[in-house]
């Protein structure tokens, strides 16, 4: 079957640095998305990644490894409104998006 | 219009009864997609679409059909409401199939009683 697996729940300080992984089982690969979804919102686009290596974009980097089915999402200089869920969802051999069921990150003062 | 726009945004409904949600796009989108998002479960597929004319069934799609008459609409219907279909229901499309990032619609939370 196909799986994605990311923590449930992860706590981080203000103005520190959060790394939230996925690992993923798919039927082919042919790229991994970020989201972030904030509570009662749409997911919105962070990042995407296709090949190997990181991908930064501000104060987030996306990191893909493709032979170990593993990516991580980077958070630096954490500010509150980065209070969210990140959802990691991967597309299959077919094209189809499968997705995590998202890590609620926590941002204390 | 800008986006991707979902109606209604809630909605209570009664055991039984046929629902539609609206979705509807501006962009121009080939490809369409319905999910439900409940509490652990992260977002499950129910139906999409391709391109316009052509539908498909995602993880979830028992008691929900969908049609794609044109680019833009892509309603989802419930027949025959039950509890079980209480949920957050988002509409996304994208410009291709997979390969591209998918823009979402407010989402509509219904809920069956």
């Amino acid at each position: 079957g196909q799986n994605i697996d990311q923590p449930t729940e992860m706590t981080a300080t203000e103005g520190a640095i959060v790394q939230i992984n996925c690992t993923y089982q798919t039927s082919g690969f042919n790229g991994l998305f970020w989201y972030q979804q904030h509570a009662g919102e749409a997911p919105t686009f962070l990042s995407y990644n296709v090949l190997d290596g990181l991908e930064e974009k501000g104060r987030f980097s996306s990191f893909l490894s493709r032979s170990k089915g593993y990516s991580y999402l980077l958070l630096k200089e954490l500010q509150m409104k980065d209070s969210a869920s990140y959802l990691c969802a991967v597309t299959d051999s077919n094209y189809q998006l499968i997705w995590g069921a998202g890590t609620k990150l926590i941002i204390k003062p | 219009i800008a986006g991707i726009t979902q109606a209604p945004t809630s909605q209570i409904l009664a055991a039984g009864r046929r629902m539609t949600l609206r979705c509807t796009q501006d962009m121009r989108h080939n490809a369409m997609y319905w999910y439900r998002q409940d509490l652990g479960l992260g977002l499950r597929l129910i139906h999409y679409s391709n391109t316009a004319g052509t539908t498909g069934k995602g993880e979830v799609p028992d008691g929900y059909s969908v049609s794609r008459a044109n680019t833009d609409d892509f309603p989802l219907t419930l027949a025959s409401a039950v509890p079980s279909q209480t949920s957050v229901y988002f509409c996304a499309s994208s410009d291709s199939e997979g390969a591209t990032e998918a823009f979402f619609g407010q989402g509509t939370r219904l809920t069956v009683v």
